[in-house]
């Protein structure tokens, strides 16, 4: 099984600024997953981060808003940009290949200000 | 489009009792089905997953989840629940022809009472 290290696990951010989030997976793993879970809600989709592509960005979500970067096989940020109190959440990112069960790292819980 | 339906927001049982914890699905595919668990201030941990085969699926912490094609349903069960079971239990769905993304229900809180 994959073992996802994500940090920071949480953090309080001044509404304006951004925040990158970290994941490194203790493998090579194809393709990575960033989501976002909203207080008391369940977990949605916003991008899928390939190694050596662009990130592929869900609807309702845009690079400009949340750049991703994936520079190899173990290793992908998220970055959170200009932020608004609407922005918190926690970011959980993970990786999967489908049909085997998906691994996730211990999540960001992400307060803005 | 790919749905998952947890209707019930949250499930009461008392310590030793069975339990359920309901999970319908919608895919246009052939459904990967998938069960996860989170804990307060912990990421998501797998518990069982149905890929093909035997519908009755066996998994971690003694659950385990019956894949039922007729009434696209995926319940998860466990035949005598522990306090420390009590968390946060998502089902999720991906599908044949888009294997690597998983779309979640909105999640069910089970709460065991001594």
């Amino acid at each position: 099984s994959a073992v996802i290290s994500q940090k920071p696990s949480r953090d309080i951010c001044q509404r304006g600024t951004s925040l990158t989030i970290q994941c490194q997976v203790d493998s090579q793993v194809t393709m990575m997953f960033w989501y976002r879970q909203q207080p008391g809600q369940s977990l949605t989709l916003i991008a899928t981060a390939n190694q050596g592509s662009e990130a592929t960005y869900e609807s309702g979500f845009v690079i400009d808003k949340f750049p991703i970067s994936r520079p190899n096989l173990t290793f992908s940020t998220l970055t959170v940009s200009n932020m608004s109190p609407e922005d918190s959440s926690i970011y959980l990112c993970s990786e999967t290949t489908g049909r085997t069960e998906a691994f996730f790292g211990q999540g960001t819980r992400l307060t803005v200000v | 489009a790919q749905s998952v339906a947890q209707p019930e927001d949250q499930v009461n049982v008392a310590e030793g009792n069975p339990l359920t914890v309901k999970c319908t699905y919608s895919v246009s595919g052939n459904p990967y089905l998938f069960w996860y668990v989170q804990y307060p201030n912990r990421g998501l941990q797998f518990l069982l997953k149905y890929i093909t085969g035997d519908n009755l699926v066996k998994g971690s912490y003694g659950f385990e989840a019956e894949f039922n094609k007729s009434q696209t349903s995926f319940h998860l069960k466990k035949p005598s629940a522990l306090v420390s079971d009590s968390a946060l239990y998502f089902c999720a769905v991906g599908t044949s022809y888009n294997t690597d993304k998983l779309i979640f229900g909105t999640g069910t809180r089970l709460q065991v009472f001594p």
